[in-house]
């Protein structure tokens, strides 16, 4: 399976400001994919980081709060923007190692944010 | 879309006993069935997994069953340990890119 780091591992920010979370994979990998789990629930996938072009949203999530970039093949981020505590969550990225079909997806360790 | 209900939300076992944990889906053209376990503090971790050409799949204490007419999937724990007290999901896919629609989860907990 792929090793996936991501940064910050947890942060405490103010209302109003943005973060930017990075996830590195160890390997090339095609699809990039972006959740978000608040305190106690499931998980809730945000946006498709696609190599190469915009990224997929889901519906209830907008480029303009969640702007993802994925310059190449082993490297993405997301960044929350203008953030309220409802932003308060666990936020996880996935990688796939392959393209199409039936795909296995495995998690990063996660970035805690704490919004204030 | 795909739905996905997961029973139950809360699971107390002895050690040594076995945990049972079921989902149903709603897509038919769900084949493809996770199952995640998180500890505290950490991300998901994939467990185990089945796909909808397999009925049954196992991997040493845990093993995940797949009924696709009644659209269901559990995930068994035989021989519970206390590491094995962790949230575990469940979840679908129907997708071609492979996105994944998660159950509720369950907390285990394996009492000594």
């Amino acid at each position: 399976s792929a090793v996936i780091s991501q940064k910050p591992s947890r942060d405490i920010c103010q209302r109003g400001t943005s973060l930017t979370i990075q996830c590195q994979v160890d390997s090339q990998v095609t699809m990039m994919f972006w959740y978000r789990q608040q305190p106690g629930q499931s998980l809730t996938l945000i946006a498709t980081a696609n190599q190469g072009s915009e990224a997929t949203y889901e519906s209830g999530f907008v480029i303009d709060k969640f702007p993802i970039s994925r310059p190449n093949l082993t490297f993405s981020t997301l960044t929350v923007s203008n953030m309220s505590p409802e932003d308060s969550s666990i936020y996880l990225c996935s990688v796939s190692p392959t393209s199409g079909g039936q795909e296995t997806q495995y998690f990063g360790p996660g970035t805690r944010l704490l919004v204030l | 879309g795909e739905n996905v209900e997961q029973h139950p939300s809360t699971l107390s076992v002895q050690e040594g006993d076995s945990a049972v944990i079921k989902c149903t889906y709603s897509d038919s053209a769900s084949n493809y069935f996770p199952w995640y376990k998180q500890e505290l503090g950490k991300g998901p971790q994939l467990i185990i997994d089945i796909r909808s050409n397999v009925g049954e799949k196992k991997d040493q204490r845990i093993a995940v069953t797949l009924n696709k007419t009644a659209k269901h999937f559990s995930l068994h724990i035989t021989e519970t340990q206390p590491e094995d007290s962790a949230v575990y999901f469940c979840a679908a896919s129907t997708d071609s890119w492979g996105k994944l629609q998660f159950g509720a989860g369950t907390q285990v907990v394996v009492t000594p």
